[in-house]
C-alpha cells in the first residue's frame, strides 16, 4: 500500500528554534492533515488544508498545501519542550487517510 | 464529550486466541476506522465503515473482522491471533462530510506471544 514520504524522520533541535518538515507523494491529494502524537496516546489533529496552494496557521504551527497537491509543509516557530512528539502528515482522498511515516521531534533546553 | 474511547488499554494474547477490540464515540460521527502503527511503518488502514451498516476493506485486512453495531460503536476481532498483529490499534472517526478530519482513540497495545 502506499504511504507518503516524510522527511527529515527524526530532528534534535534546541528550545526557541523553528523547525520545518515535509511531506510528499507521487499522488494527488484532496486534503493534507497534520497530526501529532505524543508517547502513549493517539494522534491528534493540528492543522487541516483543502486547497492548493493555502497557508494555514494555528498558533506557532503554520502549514501548506503545495500547488502541485502532492506535497505539504509544516513549519513550528519557536520551538518549546512540549512540541516533542511525532508528527504525521497524511494526504485525504475520498474517505480514507494515507499516512506518511513520521517526523520524531525533539527539543532539548 | 469522551470523543473516541477503546477498550482494553492493554491486552497479551497467546498465538491462536481470539479476542475483540472496542470502540465507541460520542460526536455523532457517520464514518469509522480501525488502524494499526508499527514502529517505523506510520498508520495503516485495516477496515473502514462509512456509515452504519457498512464496512469496507483497508490496506491491511487480513487476519481481522469488524462489526459496525451502531452508529456510536465499531469492534475488531481478531480470530486466530498471530505474532504478526502484535502492534498498537487505533480506532478514528469522522463526521462522514467533505473534509476528512479523523479523531483518534487513545489506542489498544496489543501482543501477541
Amino acid at each position: 500500500g502506499q504511504q507518503l514520504n516524510q522527511s527529515p524522520q527524526s530532528m534534535f533541535i534546541q528550545e526557541g528554534e523553528d523547525v520545518s518538515m515535509n511531506c510528499t507523494s507521487s499522488s494527488i491529494f484532496n486534503t493534507w492533515l497534520w497530526y501529532k502524537q505524543e508517547p502513549g496516546e493517539g494522534p491528534v489533529l493540528l492543522i487541516a488544508l483543502y486547497k492548493a496552494g493555502e497557508l494555514t496557521s494555528n498558533g506557532r504551527l503554520t502549514a501548506q498545501f503545495g500547488i502541485t497537491r502532492k506535497d505539504s509543509f509544516l513549519n513550528i516557530s519557536a520551538s518549546i519542550p512540549s512540541d516533542v512528539g511525532i508528527y504525521f502528515c497524511a494526504g485525504s482522498t475520498a474517505s480514507k487517510l494515507t499516512f506518511g511515516t513520521g517526523t520524531r521531534l525533539q527539543v532539548t533546553l | 464529550n469522551a470523543g473516541v474511547t477503546q477498550t482494553p488499554k492493554f491486552q497479551v494474547l497467546k498465538t491462536g486466541q481470539s479476542m475483540t477490540l472496542q470502540c465507541a464515540q460520542d460526536m455523532n460521527h457517520n464514518s469509522m476506522y480501525w488502524y494499526r502503527q508499527d514502529p517505523g511503518m506510520g498508520l495503516r488502514l485495516i477496515y473502514y465503515s462509512a456509515s452504519e451498516g457498512t464496512t469496507d476493506k483497508g490496506e491491511v485486512p487480513n487476519g481481522y473482522n469488524v462489526s459496525r453495531l451502531n452508529k456510536r460503536e465499531f469492534s475488531l476481532r481478531l480470530e486466530s491471533a498471530a505474532p504478526s498483529q502484535t502492534s498498537v490499534y487505533f480506532c478514528a472517526s469522522n463526521p462522514g462530510l467533505v473534509k476528512n478530519e479523523q479523531f483518534f482513540g487513545p489506542g489498544t497495545r496489543l501482543t501477541v506471544l
